[in-house]
Order: structure tokens, then C-alpha cells, then sequence
């Protein structure tokens, strides 16, 4: 697609609920990103891909939460069992890495995610 | 340990003026990219511009540019000509590694700009 798409853009769900975030990214784009970002403040890195491989979850906050790209292309951000603090905005981010170049990070609405 | 600092949280300009946005970074690879986002209120994250490490001039882009001081870890943002428009936040985000490997990228805290007419 031409931008990177995330749904929902909003989601509301009851303590002990799991959800599931879905992330389009930028067509061709090779790693993609997942953030975590609180009001005023900056993004918290989670995990992020490169094709269907996931080369990093260290920013993941515990066992609850998990993402995967099966097929290199979209991916899914799981939050099971939701708890209170897990409300925030959470971003999807897709890069194209060439040899050369910035490989600048493309950033999508975000999903807000609310947890009554 | 805080890979990006921003140790300004709010900053003010007068509308017109040159405003510098400071950031420092913590890394010990060789290759790496700095880059500055700006989010207004209506909360998208906007690229402004990038500098890479072996760059060696610093990166300007229109009334952006980027003062980067390699052996200090410094990569400030300055804004000339400041419009009310430029008031949002703005994150210094740093990428470890070469761009083509897909390094993970990590973001300060930010810095909210206001400026004021």
C-alpha cells in the first residue's frame, strides 16, 4: 500500500481480554517495527522483523505479549490476558533497507488501545 | 543505560528565531544513523532528517539541520526561522548498524517545542 496501515485505530477492551493489532506496512518493505509510545513521551521499542524473522523481542514487557509476520508482510501484535497499563498507543514502523541510503523508518497512525 | 538523551524537555522560541534541539547518543559501533521525527498534536510521526556516521558534512534539509559532533555523540537539531507551525514534539532516534541489515531503532524521550508568536 502507499502508507503503513494499522487497525484498529482504536480498540476498547475489558481487563482480561487478549487483542490482537494489525500492521500493513509499506509494500516491499523488508524490517518492520513495533513501538509502544505513552502520552508525551517517546516510542518504546517492542520487537521488530526483518522479512517473516524476528530478530529482536527484547523490548517486549513480559509473556503476554507476542507479534509475528508469517509471511513477511503483515504483522500481528497479540496482547493476551490485557491488563490496565497496557493502555498507550501502540505504532507499527516499516523500512525498506537498501545498501545505501537512510532507510528512514515510515510510521503508521498507531492503534490506541484502551483497557477499562 | 539510555542509548538517546534528550535533556531538554519544553523548549520556547519567538516566532522567526533559530531554535537548537540537543540530543546525545551512547554507542560503540561504527556504523549507525541519527535521525530527527517531529510529532504535532495530531500525533503522526514525521521524518525530518538523517545524518549517517561516516557522513561527513553535516545533513541540512530547507530550515532543518543537523549540528552532529562525532566525538562527543552529539546530534542536535536546529531549526531556523522558527513558525508556529513547528510546534510539537520532537524525538532524536538512533539506528545501530548499517541501514541494509535492518538494526533495530530506538528513540529518546523527546523535546516539546513551543513557539511562540
Amino acid at each position: 500500500g502507499a502508507g503503513v496501515s494499522q487497525s484498529p485505530r482504536y480498540k476498547v477492551t475489558k481487563r482480561g481480554q487478549d487483542v490482537a493489532l494489525r500492521c500493513d506496512p509499506i509494500s516491499g518493505h523488508v524490517s518492520l517495527y513495533w513501538y509502544r509510545q505513552a502520552l508525551g513521551q517517546g516510542p518504546e521499542f517492542l520487537t521488530y522483523f526483518n522479512y517473516e524473522a524476528q530478530q529482536d523481542k527484547s523490548g517486549l514487557p513480559n509473556d503476554r505479549f507476542s507479534a509475528e509476520r508469517p509471511e513477511g508482510s503483515i504483522s500481528t501484535l497479540t496482547i493476551q490476558r490485557t491488563e490496565q497499563r497496557d493502555s498507550a498507543m501502540y505504532r507499527c514502523a516499516s523500512s525498506l533497507n537498501t545498501i545505501s541510503g537512510a532507510n528512514v523508518l515510515t510510521f503508521g497512525a498507531g492503534s490506541r488501545l484502551t483497557v477499562l | 543505560a539510555q542509548k538517546i538523551t534528550q535533556t531538554q524537555p519544553g523548549m520556547f522560541v519567538q516566532e522567526k528565531e533559530a531554535v537548537t534541539l540537543d540530543c546525545t547518543y551512547d554507542t560503540s559501533d561504527q556504523s549507525y544513523g541519527l535521525f530527527w521525527y517531529k510529532q504535532p498534536s495530531s500525533g503522526e510521526m514525521i521524518f525530518l532528517i538523517y545524518q549517517g556516521s561516516y557522513d561527513e558534512q553535516n545533513a541540512t534539509e530547507g530550515r532543518y539541520s543537523l549540528n552532529f559532533q562525532k566525538a562527543r555523540k552529539s546530534a542536535n537539531l536546529v531549526i531556523s526561522a522558527s513558525q508556529l507551525g513547528d510546534s510539537a514534539m520532537y524525538f532524536c532516534a538512533m539506528r545501530e548498524g548499517p541501514g541494509n541489515y535492518g538494526q533495530n531503532f530506538v528513540f529518546g524521550p523527546g523535546t516539546r517545542l513551543s513557539v511562540l508568536p
